[in-house]
């Protein structure tokens, strides 16, 4: 069974101030490592998909890497709007994700 | 255009009562997934359709739970004589790809409170 666990459960920081979030996980066979990012009362919008280790994929202040047992989603120079909580999935078939719990990130100005 | 939407946004209910969640996909979309989000959890998978394809069932935590799509298109979720235990935000998520790999679009959820 393919398990995802997301550390730390909250994060917050200065604005400015760059972090990282992990991502580690287990699976028979990765066919994808996903981040999304859901807002209050929303429902999670797509921001990456990884596929093999090494990969890493940029999206203005997000990157995010990926390991043979973890992923990192490093926020660089964070701004309030990127308060949020982000989401972790991973799939070991073609249409299955399997979500971490998130971490809730909080940027104060 | 249109995102995915799903009614009610809220539904409250008395356990033992059935209740009836619907999911309009963004038009074209052939696949079609229904989530459940419990407090302080993980995005549980529940179910996939795809196309005219017999849905992946694997996901739905007991037989009072069952879901349809009628067209390739709505679907609605539907449980049987709830308990409190199936309170949680039930989201739904359609997709042009057949496969994973690329994008869901996932609407607001429906918050189910079973009192």
């Amino acid at each position: 069974e393919d398990q995802v666990t997301q550390s730390p459960e909250a994060l917050r920081l200065q604005e400015g101030e760059s972090s990282s979030l992990n991502c580690s996980y287990t699976v028979s066979g990765l066919r994808g490592l996903f981040w999304y990012r859901q807002d209050p009362g929303k429902g999670p919008e797509f921001l990456f998909t990884l596929y093999s280790a090494g990969e890493e994929k940029e999206k203005e202040r997000l990157k995010a890497t990926l390991t043979k047992k973890e992923s990192f989603l490093h926020i660089t120079a964070p701004k309030p709007e990127d308060s949020a909580t982000y989401l972790c999935a991973v799939s070991s078939n073609d249409y299955k994700l399997s979500f971490g719990a998130g971490t809730t990130v909080t940027v104060r100005a | 255009g249109a995102g995915v939407s799903q009614s009610p946004s809220n539904k409250v209910t008395e356990k033992g009562k059935d209740v009836e969640l619907r999911c309009d996909p963004i038009s074209g979309h052939t696949a079609l997934y229904w989530y459940r989000q419990s407090l302080g959890q993980g995005l549980e998978f529940l179910i996939y359709f795809q196309g005219n394809s017999a849905p992946d069932k694997s996901g739905l935590p007991s037989d009072r739970f069952s879901a349809e799509r009628t067209g390739g298109s709505v679907s609605t979720l539907t449980i049987q004589r709830t308990q409190q235990e199936d309170s949680a935000v039930y989201l739904c998520a359609s997709s042009p790809f057949p496969r994973v790999s690329r994008e869901q679009y996932f609407g607001p959820g429906t918050r189910l409170t079973v009192t």
